[in-house]
This record gives structure tokens, C-alpha cells and sequence, in this order.
């Protein structure tokens, strides 16, 4: 089946560093969508994007939907502690999501 | 601001019993899902249903597993005879017609079958 491939794994940084990770595919998708996964609850919604190329910002956060339409990539500048928690990104074929194993973000205080 | 509900948060059940996890979507949703998280692993779709029908269902979803909307507000996960390996948090998410592809999701149910 499709598989998402997400990277780093996970990433330590200092407080007010910049982060990048992205998500590939071997399969085009029609929209990628990026949620964050705190301890214990649901994945919250941060950005669509349902255009190759387009880039689209919330508050701190930019991702890209890419070119090939087979990747995707998030940044978060200016990190701060409660940036901590897991990083899924997912690609949508159909209606169904299909979910990347996820980027761990711990911030160093 | 609305959002996705979704009770029990935990449900322990025994092995061949019956389950049933409930959820209130998002009041104007049109769209509505299941997908489970095993512990550590990544979230995984089981199924969506749209105008009162199951629209996609994956392989995980098999004849144990079924999906009903009750009434016009809740949205239920029903697994007939539980399995160890059934444990795994559940979540239930929702999507508005008009914003394509933009699935919210509930708080989840951790579900434990001992």
C-alpha cells in the first residue's frame, strides 16, 4: 500500500532554533495536511495545502506542498517549548488520510 | 469553537466482548471517519461514511468492525469480538463538505483488551 516516509525521526533543539521535516512519497496525492499529536490526544489540524508548489503559512508554522506533488515539507521558526509533541504529516489520495510514522519534537528549555 | 467528541476516553473490555465507541461530530460535517493508533505506531484509517453509507473502509477494517450513525448526531465504532490486538487508541474525525479534506479529530478513545 502507500506509504508516507517522514524524516527525522525525531529532534532535539534549543529554544528559538528553527526546524525542518518533510514527508515523501512514491505516490502523488492530491492535498497534504500536517497535524501535531500531543501525549494521550488527537492529532490537531495545522495546515493544508491542496496545490503542488503552494505555500502556506500559520503563525509560525510554513509548509510546502511540492512541486512533484509526491512530498511535502514543515518548518517552524522560532521554536519555543510547547512546540514539543509529534509531527505527523498525510497525504490524501482519496478521502481516506494516510499518515507518515511521525517527526518527535522535544525543545531543550 | 466546535469540535470532535468522543467518549469513553478509556474503555477496557475482555477478549471476545463486544465494543462499541461513540462520537459526536462537528454539528455541520458531512464526512465522517475512523482511524486507530496502536501505541508508538503511526494513525491508521479504518473507514469514512458519507450519506448514511461506508464510502472506503481499509483492510483492517474486516467483518468485526462496523459503523453505524444512530440519529443525526452521533457516529458509532462497533467491533463485535474483541482481540488483543484491538487495543490501540481510537479516533473519530469529521470534515465539512465545503472544506475539502480537512479532517478534524477527536480527543480519541484508548481502548484495552485484556
Amino acid at each position: 500500500g502507500q506509504q508516507l516516509n517522514q524524516s527525522p525521526q525525531s529532534m532535539f533543539i534549543q529554544e528559538g532554533e528553527d526546524v525542518s521535516m518533510n514527508c515523501t512519497s512514491s505516490s502523488i496525492f492530491n492535498t497534504w495536511l500536517w497535524y501535531k499529536q500531543d501525549p494521550g490526544e488527537g492529532p490537531v489540524l495545522l495546515i493544508a495545502l491542496y496545490k503542488a508548489g503552494e505555500l502556506t503559512s500559520n503563525g509560525r508554522l510554513t509548509a510546502q506542498f511540492g512541486i512533484t506533488r509526491k512530498d511535502s515539507f514543515l518548518n517552524i521558526s522560532a521554536s519555543i517549548p510547547s512546540d514539543v509533541g509529534i509531527y505527523f504529516c498525510a497525504g490524501q489520495p482519496y478521502r481516506n488520510l494516510i499518515f507518515g510514522k511521525g517527526t518527535k519534537l522535544s525543545v531543550k528549555p | 469553537e466546535p469540535e470532535v467528541t468522543q467518549t469513553p476516553s478509556h474503555q477496557v473490555t475482555q477478549m471476545g466482548q463486544e465494543v462499541i465507541l461513540r462520537c459526536v461530530p462537528i454539528s455541520n460535517h458531512l464526512y465522517f471517519y475512523w482511524y486507530r493508533q496502536i501505541l508508538g505506531q503511526k494513525v491508521e484509517f479504518l473507514v469514512s461514511f458519507y450519506n448514511n453509507e461506508i464510502s472506503e473502509k481499509s483492510e483492517i477494517f474486516d467483518d468485526q468492525f462496523s459503523v453505524e450513525r444512530p440519529d443525526g448526531s452521533n457516529f458509532t465504532l462497533k467491533i463485535r469480538s474483541t482481540k488483543l490486538e484491538d487495543s490501540a487508541m481510537y479516533f473519530c474525525a469529521s470534515e465539512a463538505a465545503d472544506r475539502d479534506y480537512e479532517q478534524y479529530f477527536g480527543p480519541g478513545t484508548r481502548l484495552t483488551v485484556t
